[in-house]
């Protein structure tokens, strides 16, 4: 069972466009990672958030957890093709990262 | 330095048959963890190693089997091959299964 529900699943725009990708669960979340993975590739690391209302910066995407901490957001600043990839939310059991769980994925193309 | 690296990349089986999936963690690292992802999903949990013990074990049937070596490599067995086994299999290793985890570009395993 999926814990984590990520939205949306798919999405397509323009290179220059602006995206916010969700991440959601209705249990506390003591630390949440957020990972990209390109086709044929596995995930790699983009950012953790641990405290709640948490606001993370990496170049253009911008990482936000809920001060709840039930959620979290990943915002890209006008794409680029290089942003293609699956973006996926994952949580540690037992506030480690001991058995990763993972959301489906929101699967982004970023068109030239 | 080298990453996680898995072999084979890719792989054809028939149902019934037994494969063995391969993972040399980063040097140092002395944990390994296996995930199955299927088209369209995240990354299922399947086995954690660390120090070549058990330390976790998701919900997968008693065909698959897993086992970490002196070196810290680590071998995934899955026996009686069944069409839904079809997925990438991804390697993680990490210092010790507590901290950030580094993936392997995946197995993709086919099974016919």
């Amino acid at each position: 069972t999926q814990l984590l529900e990520q939205s949306p699943q798919f999405l397509s725009i323009q290179e220059g466009e602006n995206l916010t990708v969700y991440c959601n669960s209705s249990s506390v979340f003591s630390s949440l990672q957020w990972y990209r993975q390109e086709p044929g590739e596995g995930p790699v690391l983009l950012v953790t958030v641990v405290t709640g209302g948490e606001v993370k910066k990496l170049k253009r995407l911008t990482f936000q957890f809920g001060d709840a901490r039930k959620d979290s957001s990943l915002h890209i600043t006008a794409a680029q093709p290089g942003d293609t990839g699956l973006y996926l939310c994952a949580r540690g059991g037992g506030g480690s990262n001991y058995k990763l769980t993972f959301g489906k994925g929101t699967l982004l193309t970023v068109n030239p | 330095d080298a990453g996680v690296t898995q072999s084979p990349t890719h792989l054809i089986k028939t149902r019934g048959q037994q494969v063995t999936l391969r993972c040399s963690p980063i040097s140092g690292h002395k944990s390994v963890s296996w995930y199955q992802q299927v088209l369209g999903q995240g990354p299922q949990f399947i086995f954690q190693y660390y120090e070549k013990e058990e330390r976790g074990r998701g919900n997968f049937p008693d065909r698959f089997s897993a086992r970490q070596f002196p070196n810290y490599s680590s071998e995934l067995n899955v026996n009686a091959l069944l069409l839904g086994d079809s997925a990438l299999y991804l390697c993680a290793s990490s210092l010790t299964g507590r901290t950030e985890a580094f993936f392997g570009q995946g197995t993709r395993l086919t099974v016919v």
